[in-house]
């Protein structure tokens, strides 16, 4: 299947300083990135969809300004937790759509773990 | 408004049995598809299967098999000869249009597998 890496795997921070996490495809052009947050037990909640070369589209109660979104390629999309407090501690897994036929199918990145002391 | 419901929070079996996870989902579409991903422990979310809204055909690969019943909104997933490797929380997702006229998964809360030796 379709590779997509996430970097840092995992990150470790004090309150208050902001943290990027980078989504990349690796053998596939996405123009569509979607970013996941998942608390512990719980299932994944879509915070945003990222298009290449437009503005991201953000789900209902999550903050743009607080989770900033680029996808300046149409292999990578980057978000960044601004001013990270502790409650921002989560599982973040980003995704790429396959671009083949309308399938709608996404393959995901093995996810960041954030932590924020 | 689009739901997927897995009833079974966590399912534990001994090696060898047979186990089916259900999946039941809502949509206004009549174009949508279905997903099954499986999430180990290190937190990568693996693609199973896709499986459009016009083909119900189950399918079989392997020691997994899946049965779509449109008449019931039901994707179900069966493991047979279940092993050890196969322990892991199991995410159903569907795709389909949302309130801002794009695509995107919304994924069950998740049936966690715990197969013992």
């Amino acid at each position: 299947g379709a590779v997509v890496s996430q970097h840092p795997s995992r990150v470790i921070c004090k309150s208050g300083t902001s943290v990027k996490i980078e989504c990349r495809s690796l053998d596939f052009q996405a123009t569509t990135m979607f970013w996941y947050r998942q608390f512990p037990k719980q299932s994944l909640m879509l915070m945003a969809t990222s298009n290449e070369g437009s503005k991201a589209t953000y789900e209902q109660g999550v903050e743009k300004d607080k989770f900033l979104i680029n996808h300046a390629s149409l292999t990578l999309s980057t978000l960044t937790v601004t001013s990270a407090h502790p409650e921002d501690s989560s599982f973040y897994i980003c995704s790429a759509r396959f671009p083949s036929g309308g399938t709608d199918t996404q393959y995901f990145g093995p996810g960041t773990r954030l932590t924020v002391l | 408004a689009q739901k997927v419901t897995q009833a079974q929070t966590e399912i534990s079996v001994v090696e060898k049995e047979d186990v089916t996870l259900d999946c039941v989902y809502e949509t206004r579409d009549t174009t949508y598809y279905l997903f099954w991903y499986k999430q180990p422990p290190s937190g990568e979310l693996v693609f199973l299967i896709r499986r459009n809204s016009f083909d119900e055909q189950n399918e079989i690969s392997g020691r997994y098999s899946w049965n779509f019943q449109k008449s019931t909104s039901s994707f179900n997933f069966t493991i047979t000869a279940s092993q050890v490797v196969d322990s892991a929380v199991y995410f159903c997702a569907l795709s389909e249009t949302m309130d801002t006229g794009r695509r995107a998964l919304t994924f069950g809360s998740g049936t966690r597998l715990q197969v013992q030796p």
